[in-house]
């Protein structure tokens, strides 16, 4: 049982560039998240999917597009990488939807570079 | 819209000492609040939750916390800070699925 999985764990992108972030979870659960932390900032969350087929924006959405493929995996992707982008991104997941599951569990991140 | 505040950005005791970390929420009805844990380039882990009953609730590695509804706190205690302890703290509040961090909570433990 491996959990959240992200992958990759640093990249380099330069201004322009685009790039995926991949995340997957063997948990059996229907919620997925994508945070991104920045110093002094907390956690703040980019885009979530509620349940397989559905995504919705968080609070910095913009730069940023995901895909729910299946159950498992939820990929986040940069379509034109901007400095401003420079973060730790953390992929998460919860059962959610029922009384007491509301823990998130959360991957390891992926530290990205945009020169 | 619910919101965590952590007042203390650095914290700083001795190993040994006691140690309270503070956070206030603001949300409408009973929240789901939970303390987690950051160690250095790791992912966060939760440490301890609150949903119902017990005000006070304990978690792993000794630590425990007190939802006080009148105060909207939900401040984190532990008795004897050991030096694996320097980590980074948030709180979160937890409502439809989704959860709302604090900006965390440095903690450094002095030998």
């Amino acid at each position: 049982n491996a959990g959240v999985t992200q992958t990759p764990k640093f990249q380099v992108l330069k201004t322009g560039q685009s790039m995926t972030l991949q995340c997957a979870q063997d948990m059996n659960h229907n919620s997925m998240y994508w945070y991104r932390q920045d110093p002094g900032m907390g956690l703040r969350l980019i885009y979530y999917s509620a349940s397989e087929g559905t995504t919705d924006k968080g609070e910095v959405p913009n730069g940023y597009n995901v895909s729910r493929l299946n159950k498992r995996e939820f990929s986040l992707r940069l379509e034109s990488a901007a400095p401003s982008q420079t973060s730790v991104y953390f992929c998460a997941s919860t059962l959610a939807g029922v009384l007491g599951t509301e823990t998130q569990y959360f991957g390891p991140g992926t530290r990205l570079l945009v020169l | 819209a619910q919101s965590v505040t952590q007042p203390d950005i650095h914290i700083t005791v001795s190993e040994g000492a006691s140690l309270e970390l503070r956070c206030n929420y603001s949300y409408g009805a009973t929240p789901y609040l939970f303390w987690y844990v950051q160690s250095p380039g790791q992912g966060l882990q939760l440490l301890l939750k609150y949903f119902s009953g017990d005000t006070l609730v304990q978690g792993i590695k000794g630590f425990e916390a007190e939802f006080k509804r009148s105060q909207s706190s939900f401040n984190l205690r532990k008795p004897s800070v050991h030096w694996s302890d320097a980590a980074e703290y948030f709180c979160a509040v937890a409502s439809g699925g989704k959860s709302t961090f604090g900006d965390g909570t440095t903690l450094t433990v002095k030998p």
